[in-house]
């Protein structure tokens, strides 16, 4: 069974862009967790889709927002670019029958904002 | 707030020892809690999970406690290995089910 993919691995964009990063779930989940990671706040919850809808968010502006197609795969979206933007963006698929059941997390994609 | 705490420090076990790692919480009633295993490059591993009303779970060479008492949760691993070198998430979800992770414990194991 293929792993959690995300798209692209490695990306640099700079101050006000906007960018929109993208996970394909394993093949029969239909939750997908996104979360950020850096050094110095660790790994945080974003948001969580299931069947295209929005079952949690986390703390986090309305610069960060994300979307779930009907075939599970989903996007997030980062407007007005921060420097403080700059992470590490994890994305998590499970079969979400039970929230927060196993997770299972694709490699991340690597984000740089100059 | 809700706090989490793990060794910030990278704790060095000898091989064949057994390492021992906290998860330490505040302000928070978990409903279940997950350890990861995370190595550089690479996104987190999920190992085991266990639920409030569980005192002990075991996986293998793994071993997690958790005291809803002392808000705390242990991780064993006996028989380390090198291999085992990494860093070790843990996770805390509640009944709001938020999840909110500590920012990890690396562990060495030395040869």
């Amino acid at each position: 069974k293929a792993g959690v993919t995300q798209t692209p691995r490695y990306l640099i964009k700079t101050r006000g862009q906007q960018v929109t990063l993208s996970c394909s779930p394993i093949s029969g989940h239909r939750s997908v967790s996104w979360y950020q990671q850096t050094p110095g706040q660790g790994l945080q919850f974003l948001f969580e889709y299931f069947s295209e809808t929005q079952r949690n968010k986390g703390n986090f502006p309305g610069r960060f927002s994300g979307r779930q197609f009907s075939n599970s795969r989903s996007e997030m979206n980062v407007s007005t670019l921060e420097l403080g933007d700059s992470a590490l963006y994890l994305c998590a698929s499970s079969s979400g029958q039970a929230p927060w059941d196993e997770q299972f997390f694709g490699p991340g994609t690597r984000l740089t904002v100059l | 707030s809700q706090k989490i705490e793990q060794n910030s420090e990278a704790l060095n076990i000898q091989e064949g020892k057994t390492a021992t790692l906290t998860c330490n919480y505040t302000n928070y009633s978990p409903a279940y809690l997950q350890w990861y295993r995370q190595d550089p490059g690479r996104g987190p591993v999920f190992l085991l999970l266990i639920r409030e009303n569980e005192k002990e779970k075991r996986k293998e060479r793994l071993k997690v406690t958790f005291d809803t008492t002392l808000k705390q949760s242990l991780f064993h691993i006996t028989a380390s290995q090198p291999a085992d070198s990494a860093t070790y998430l843990c996770a805390l979800a509640g009944r709001d089910d938020k999840i909110i992770f500590g920012k990890g414990t690396r562990l060495h194991i030395l040869p």
